[in-house]
C-alpha cells in the first residue's frame, strides 16, 4: 500500500516555466514532508522540507505548499531551469524519523 | 566531505548466491537507514540503525535479509539466497541527531541473473 501519492509521473516545462508536483497521503501521523531530488546515478538529496504548521515554505525558485486538511503538498519550481532536469520524490515521516515513505517520483525535463 | 559511501557501486550475481554490500555514513552520524529502489519506483525503507540498534525493520526484509551495524559506524547488508526480484538499487542514507536530513549514498545496483 502506497503511504503517499505522487503526481504526475513525468512532467515537461519549458525554461522559465512554473513546474508543480503533487503529493498526498492518508497517516495524519505524519509531521514531517520532505521533497527530494534525483540524478541518473545518484542518491537523491534533500531539496526542501516543510512540517504542517506552516502552509507555504519557500527556498530560492523551490516552494512547498501544504494543505492539512485536505491531505496534500505540493512543490513548485519556479522560472525552471534545464538544470533542474532530474526525478523529484516527495516522502514523509513520523516525528521520530525511524521511517520515511517515498512518493513514486515524477520525472522533470525541462526543455530550454 | 566525505558523503556517504557504498561498496560495490554494482554487483552481478546469479540466483542463488549470496551477497552482501557496505556502507559508510558520514562520520559521526548516529542514524544510519537502508532503502531499496526499483526502476521508476521511489525509495522503499528497509531498516534503521540508531547506533548499533537495529530499531525498525519493513516487512519488506525478509528472512533472507539481514543488516548490521557493528559498533554503530559502517553498516553492511546481507542478502542469502538471492531471487531475481532482489534485482534493485540499495540506497544508505545516515543523518545526526537532527534527523531531517539524510544524507543519500550513490547505491549499489543489484542484479540477479
Amino acid at each position: 500500500q502506497q503511504q503517499v501519492k505522487q503526481s504526475p509521473q513525468s512532467l515537461i516545462v519549458q525554461k522559465g516555466g512554473i513546474s508543480i508536483i503533487n503529493c498526498a497521503y492518508e497517516n495524519t501521523a505524519f509531521d514531517y514532508f520532505p521533497w527530494y531530488q534525483q540524478f541518473p546515478g545518484k542518491g537523491p538529496a534533500l531539496l526542501i522540507a516543510i512540517r504542517p504548521d506552516v502552509s507555504e515554505k519557500k527556498e530560492g525558485r523551490f516552494t512547498i505548499s501544504f494543505n492539512k486538511s485536505a491531505k496534500q503538498f505540493s512543490l513548485h519550481i519556479m522560472d525552471s531551469q534545464p538544470g533542474d532536469s532530474a526525478t523529484y520524490f516527495c516522502a514523509a515521516s513520523r516525528n521520530t524519523g525511524n521511517q520515511f515513505y517515498f512518493g513514486t517520483g515524477t520525472s522533470l525535463t525541462v526543455i530550454p | 566531505d566525505t558523503g556517504v559511501s557504498q561498496d560495490p557501486r554494482h554487483k552481478i550475481t546469479k540466483r542463488g548466491q549470496n551477497v552482501t554490500f557496505r556502507c559508510d555514513p558520514i562520520s559521526e552520524h548516529n542514524r544510519l537507514y537502508w532503502y531499496r529502489q526499483t526502476l521508476g519506483q521511489g525509495p522503499e525503507f528497509l531498516t534503521y540503525f540508531q547506533n548499533e540498534a537495529q530499531l525498525e525493520k519493513s516487512r519488506l526484509l525478509s528472512d533472507r535479509f539481514s543488516a548490521e551495524r557493528p559498533k554503530g559506524s559502517f553498516s553492511t547488508l546481507e542478502i542469502q539466497r538471492t531471487e531475481q526480484g532482489d534485482s534493485a538499487m540499495y540506497l544508505c542514507a545516515s543523518s545526526s541527531r537532527g534527523w531531517e536530513t539524510q544524507y543519500f549514498g550513490p547505491g549499489t545496483r543489484l542484479l540477479v541473473l
